[in-house]
């Protein structure tokens, strides 16, 4: 029962380099979020997707793109990673009917240099 | 807008000496509100569901509590293990399902 799979764990990226972060969740949940995670700032909520073929945007979208094609996958790309982008990126998933009853992946922590 | 305070940033506690941890919150029709347990290197961990003012949850040496303004998550005879950082959110009805989430609380219990 894996749940919520995020890949990779850590992460160093060069200014301007781009790289897509994984997260695969194994309960059949339509709601999937993407958050970071700053000292003293809290979780902050960058975009979600309530079901396959459907995205939004959070409440910090800039630089970041996300899709899903599929119920399992939600994958998040960088397209030019900034220095202010140094965070550590949690993926979530849930029921629509209970989103606030989230399933946590393990995080990445990325550095960007 | 949404906004979630939660108060201390940090709490230091020896082992069985009771206390709570505040959430006060600014929201247009709470849908929900949630607190979660998060440890050193890890995701956030889900442990109870506020609906309405008056509702208490129970788990173990924790019980979460909510009025219209604020929850309160007491933590009665903690233990060491109890040491996290425990957040809270709250979800708007009409807000697409998002989760607003306060900065957290870190506790640390010591034996």
């Amino acid at each position: 029962n894996a749940g919520v799979t995020q890949t990779p764990k850590f992460q160093v990226l060069k200014t301007g380099q781009s790289m897509t972060l994984q997260c695969a969740q194994d309960m059949n949940h339509e709601y999937m979020s993407w958050y970071r995670q700053d000292p003293g700032m809290g979780l902050r909520l960058i975009h979600y997707s309530v079901g396959a073929g459907i995205t939004d945007q959070g409440e910090v979208p800039n630089g970041y793109n996300v899709s899903r094609s599929t119920t399992e996958d939600f994958p998040l790309r960088l397209l030019s990673a900034a220095p202010s982008q140094t965070s550590v990126y949690f993926c979530a998933s849930s029921y629509f009917a209970a989103v606030g009853e989230a399933f946590f992946g393990q995080g990445t922590r990325l550095t960007v240099v | 807008e949404d906004q979630v305070t939660q108060s201390p940033e940090a709490l230091r506690l020896q082992e069985g000496e009771s206390s709570s941890l505040n959430c006060s919150y600014t929201v247009s029709g709470l849908r929900g509100l949630f607190w979660y347990r998060q440890d050193p290197g890890k995701g956030p961990e889900f442990l109870f569901t506020l609906y309405s003012a008056g509702e208490e949850k129970e788990k173990e040496r924790l019980k979460a509590t909510l009025t219209k303004k604020e929850s309160f998550l007491h933590i009665t005879a903690p233990k060491p293990e109890d040491s996290a950082t425990y957040l809270c959110a709250v979800q708007a009805y009409g807000a697409n399902s998002k989760l607003t989430f306060g900065k957290g609380i870190t506790l640390s219990v010591r034996p």
